[in-house]
């Protein structure tokens, strides 16, 4: 299995630019979770996914985020408009059931200009 | 709510042994994770434990839990430079969504 899948790995924007990250998880598992890490806040959970249903959004900083799960091998977490305290490393992960631990991805570093 | 608590840093010295340690709140928790993060990937899971046990043994990695207390430790035997990373701690309670420690900087030096 290649793991989970993010692109891109980085990407360079201007404020005020819609920003589209992905995620493919690994085939078979359920759930799928987007995190955000920074210096400042360590990492944060901005949204979590069971079977492509949206369970938990609290962690979305503002109406400027959103993200989807059209199917069970496909999410994105989407910015708009982008500023630059948006920067930061995103990573996505998924898992098996509710006993062991993710699977992250290698992460989408965002840099807004 | 739930609070899980690391030293930013450690430092120590290639063929010694590091601990890292992490204390947490959340009483329910049911399972114990440490994960490892090299520079510029995501987070690898080293290995966990669950909360009715107080020691996992895995190669040159020792897990030691104490409930009571709230304290969880991973032991690295004979520390290699390749073991410098940052390593989180997490632990899950009831709702089974791990909460992140702010991870500890391991730096192996000759």
């Amino acid at each position: 299995d290649a793991g989970v899948i993010q692109s891109p790995r980085h990407e360079v924007t201007e404020m005020g630019q819609e920003v589209t990250l992905r995620c493919k998880p690994i085939s078979g598992h359920n759930s799928l979770f987007w995190y955000r890490q920074t210096m400042m806040r360590g990492l944060e959970l901005l949204i979590y996914f069971n079977n492509n249903v949206p369970i938990d959004d609290s962690g979305m900083p503002e109406d400027r985020f959103s993200a989807k799960m059209p199917n069970a091998s496909f999410s994105t977490l989407k910015i708009q408009p982008s500023e630059p305290r948006d920067s930061a490393v995103y990573f996505c992960a998924s898992k098996e059931g509710r006993d062991y631990g993710y699977t992250f991805g290698s992460g989408t570093r965002l840099t807004v200009v | 709510g739930e609070d899980v608590e690391q030293s930013l840093f450690l430092s120590v010295r290639e063929g010694d042994s590091s601990v890292i340690n992490c204390t947490y709140t959340d009483s329910s928790s049911t399972y114990l994770y440490w994960y490892k993060q090299e520079p510029g990937a995501g987070l690898q899971l080293l290995t966990y434990i669950f909360s009715n046990m107080d020691m996992k043994q895995d190669q040159r990695l020792t897990v030691l839990l104490n409930k009571k207390d709230k304290h969880l430790s991973l032991r690295i035997a004979d520390t290699q430079t390749g073991d410098s990373a940052i390593y989180f701690c997490a632990e899950t309670g009831g709702s089974y969504i791990p909460t992140f420690g702010r991870g500890t900087s391991l730096i192996v030096h000759p």
